[in-house]
């Protein structure tokens, strides 16, 4: 079953903007983790944020993670046309929760298109 | 170094053709893993395999069986494919079970008639 729900669905912006995406989910985690993937291609990771983090910056990407409310917002700043692709976010529930082994669960993603 | 490679990228079959999706991985990872991604579904676990010599199934596994030939390799066989299983399929590996990142192989795209 799905865990992660990401909003908005699709995001349009200019480049040169901020682009902001979220992410809910339902149950305890390890850590919460933010993958891209281009058009016809892979899924590659850009982010981790373990749950006793808060936030996390690597580049342009800024993550925040809000353990209370079971939830996480990735930013990415000066957004540039090569941003395009979707977003997916992956929660890693805790060792043996539901019999998982740690496998990551990820959402439906948001797809972000940045005008030139 | 070319990470998680997949074959074939593409494939076209009729209802009730079996074939076997290959996956193989160069990075020494212990923990493989077979998704499918349908449009607006997000990617759902097929099939794992926390270490050589172990499978076990994910959230959609009817329809689909897998065997880790090695520690390298991780194959995905539909054996009877059926419409339901038109999708894009996507090959992953990690170090371990509870190491963090994955890596993912390009895709591929199945088209069952």
């Amino acid at each position: 079953s799905q865990q992660g729900e990401e909003d908005p669905q699709a995001l349009s912006i200019q480049e040169g903007e901020n682009a902001t995406m979220n992410c809910s989910y339902k149950t305890s985690i390890n850590n919460l983790q933010w993958y891209r993937q281009n058009s016809g291609r892979g899924l590659v990771h850009l982010i981790l944020i373990r749950s006793n983090e808060r936030e996390k910056h690597s580049g342009r990407l800024r993550v925040t993670l809000d353990t209370s409310k079971k939830s996480s917002s990735l930013l990415i700043t000066a957004s540039r046309a090569a941003d395009t692709a979707s977003y997916f976010c992956a929660t890693a529930p805790p060792v043996n929760y539901g019999g998982s082994q740690g496998n990551l669960i990820f959402g439906k993603g948001t797809k972000l298109s940045v005008k030139p | 170094n070319a990470g998680v490679t997949q074959t074939p990228k593409f494939q076209v079959l009729k209802t009730g053709q079996s074939m076997t999706l290959q996956c193989a991985q160069d990075m020494n990872h212990n923990s493989m893993y077979w998704y499918r991604q349908d449009p607006g579904m997000g990617l759902r676990l097929i099939y794992y395999s926390a270490s050589e010599g172990t499978t076990d199934k994910g959230e959609v596994p009817n329809g689909y069986n897998v065997s880790r030939l090695n520690k390298r390799e991780f194959s995905l066989r539909l054996e009877s494919a059926a419409p339901s299983q038109t999708s894009v399929y996507f090959c992953a590996s990690r170090r371990g079970p509870l190491t963090d990142t994955q890596y993912f192989g390009p895709g591929t795209r199945l088209t069952v008639l």
